[in-house]
């Protein structure tokens, strides 16, 4: 059964170009959430897509945006990337929406804004 | 507002020593409580949650915790440690049922001495 896995795993950009960065929750999950996590903080919310929508937004601005497909598999995009980007990137996938219910997180993707 | 502390930046324990790695939380309706594992490089792996019920949770690798709502807390504890427990550990937390993004700790640095 395979887990949440993420691509790329790790990506380099400069400031102002846009990248994408992808998600394939684990086998049955249909809810989809990303979080940026700085070097040596604790992960912060991004977003959370569920049934193709985005159902509830963390303290981003509008340069971050994503999508989800029919299949469950999420986009998550950044534009106008700054230096204060670059983060590890990690994708959590849960069976439903619910508050209670457990997130499962792929390895993350390092991205490195010069 | 959601919050939660891990007051240790880091936690020292000899190889068969019980462990514990503390978090208290804030939030305004019911917590859901949830421990997450991070190796270097790597996503977050899920330990354990408390949802409701019995205050002591038991999880993944002999790990468990206990909820304490008077003192709101979640410890994570180990009877015996594992020079393999060495990692960084992320204590989380919701309220409601529709309050859906994980509000995270600034995580702890577990270091197990043989």
């Amino acid at each position: 059964d395979a887990g949440v896995t993420q691509s790329p795993t790790h990506l380099i950009k400069t400031r102002g170009q846009q990248v994408t960065l992808r998600c394939s929750p684990k086998s049955g999950h249909d809810t989809v959430s990303w979080y940026q996590q700085a070097l040596g903080q604790g992960p912060q919310f991004i977003f959370q897509y569920y049934e193709e929508e985005e159902r509830q937004r963390g303290n981003f601005p509008d340069r971050f945006s994503g999508h989800q497909f029919p299949n469950y598999s999420s986009e998550l995009n950044v534009n106008a990337l700054l230096l204060g980007d670059s983060a590890l990137y990690l994708c959590a996938s849960s069976l439903r929406q619910g508050a209670r219910d457990t997130q499962y997180f792929g390895p993350g993707t390092r991205l490195t804004v010069l | 507002a959601q919050s939660v502390a891990q007051p240790e930046d880091q936690v020292n324990v000899a190889e068969g020593n019980p462990l514990t790695v503390k978090c208290t939380y804030s939030v305004s309706g019911n917590p859901y409580l949830f421990w997450y594992v991070q190796y270097p490089n790597r996503g977050l792996q899920f330990l354990l949650k408390y949802i409701t019920g019995d205050n002591l949770v038991k999880g993944s690798y002999g790990f468990e915790a206990e909820f304490n709502k008077s003192q709101t807390s979640f410890h994570l504890k180990k009877p015996s440690a594992l020079v393999s427990d060495s990692a960084l550990y992320f204590c989380a937390v919701r309220d409601t049922d529709s309050n859906y993004q994980l509000i995270w700790g600034a995580g702890t640095k577990l270091i197990i001495k043989p």
